[in-house]
Formats: structure tokens, C-alpha cells, sequence
């Protein structure tokens, strides 16, 4: 079974840019969750959604959002980039929203310039 | 809120065991997880524990949980250089729905 797919993997956008991230669950996977990490503030919590409807939020500000598809694809988008944007953005899947074990993709590089 | 804590840094030889230790905070955790991330890569799953376990082995790795002291450990029998990477403890709760809270992150160095 094909594990969790992210793409781009890397990408260098400019301060004010927007950016649209794109991640595939392990087939069967109706949750997806997004993660940043980045080195001063660890992994921290962006969202979640199961079945098309985000069931959890993180301390983000609205510039971040995302959305799942029926096929429980899920993008993410971050709007007005900010230097502070470079991170890593993980994405994790599970079958459902109860804490099921979650499998992480590789992730994608963004820097900001 | 919710809090994982864990050491940054831990150096051992190889073929030595290593032990890695977290502390939680939040006493509704249901699951507690380990994770491995290695330069460049995203977070590998190595082991879960349910709350209501004390223990859990997987090959050379051993998970420890003590609920009392919301404390968990992870030993790594046999450690290999390719061992060497960062360690994320995680927990969540039913309550937390898909979130997890990571701690900081446990760098080992395994010398030859």
C-alpha cells in the first residue's frame, strides 16, 4: 500500500507570495492532518479534517487554511507569506479522528525569501 | 494546556542500549506515540502504546509507560549508527480528535 504522497517537496516563494501544498493519504485514510515544523518551534498543529469537514484547528492565524476533497486528498494554502512561513509542512493520515495511529509523508521544504 | 517534554541530546555506543524518556501533562492521553526523523525526511512511526498498558516490545524496542508519573520511555536494544536521528514523543486524546503534541525532540548520537 502506497504511504503518504506530498508534493511539491520543495518550494521557494518570495514574501507575500501565496502557496498551495498538496497531500495524498495511504489509500483508504479519511483523516488528514497538518503539521509545521520548524527549528524554534518544534511540530505544532495546523489542522485537521475527516470526510471533507475540518474537526480541529491549531493557533494559526487565517492566512493559513486548508480544505479535503472527496477522495480525502487535502491542500493546504498559506496566503501573504512571511519570512517566518519556512518551515517544513507535514502532513499525517489516519482512518479515523480518535487518536488512530497517524502515518507521516515526507513532507514539504518551504523557504521564503 | 497540554505539554511533552523531553532532553535534547543523547549520546551513546554502539551496541549500547539507549533509553530516551518523555513527560506528558495531560492526564486524558490515550495514546502515546514515538516517532523517528531522520535529516531531511518526514516523521517514521516507530511504536505506539495505549494508555491502559504499562508495556509494549517490538523487536529491540521496548516501550515504557507509567500513567501514575505521566512519564514514558523508549529503550533501543543493541544501538545501531544507523539509530542515530531525532526522537518525537507525541500523545493524544479522544478529545484532541487528530492532534498530536509533540514534544521537542530527542537528537541521539550513536559513536562507533
Amino acid at each position: 500500500k502506497a504511504g503518504v504522497t506530498q508534493t511539491p517537496r520543495y518550494l521557494i516563494k518570495t514574501r507575500g507570495q501565496q502557496v498551495t501544498l498538496s497531500c495524498s493519504p495511504i489509500s483508504g485514510h479519511r483523516s488528514v492532518s497538518w503539521y509545521q515544523q520548524t527549528p524554534g518551534q518544534g511540530l505544532q498543529f495546523l489542522f485537521e479534517y475527516f470526510s471533507e469537514t475540518q474537526r480541529n484547528k491549531g493557533n494559526f492565524p487565517g492566512r493559513f487554511s486548508g480544505r479535503q476533497f472527496s477522495n480525502s486528498r487535502s491542500e493546504m494554502n498559506v496566503s501573504t507569506l512571511e519570512l517566518g512561513d519556512s518551515a517544513l509542512y507535514l502532513c499525517a493520515s489516519s482512518l479515523r479522528t480518535d487518536g488512530e495511529t497517524q502515518y507521516f509523508g515526507p513532507g514539504t521544504r518551504l523557504l521564503v525569501l | 494546556g497540554e505539554d511533552v517534554e523531553q532532553s535534547l541530546f543523547l549520546s551513546v555506543r554502539e551496541g549500547d542500549s539507549s533509553v530516551i524518556n518523555c513527560t506528558y501533562t495531560d492526564s486524558s492521553s490515550t495514546y502515546l506515540y514515538w516517532y523517528k526523523q531522520e535529516p531531511g525526511a518526514g516523521l517514521q512511526l516507530l511504536t505506539y502504546i495505549f494508555s491502559n498498558m504499562d508495556m509494549k516490545q517490538d523487536q529491540r524496542l521496548t516501550v515504557l509507560l507509567n500513567k501514575k508519573d505521566k512519564h514514558l520511555s523508549l529503550r533501543i536494544a543493541d544501538t545501531q549508527t544507523g539509530d542515530s536521528a531525532i526522537y518525537f514523543c507525541a500523545e493524544t486524546s479522544y478529545n484532541q480528535g487528530g492532534k498530536l503534541i509533540f514534544g521537542q525532540g530527542t537528537e541521539l548520537s550513536v559513536k562507533p
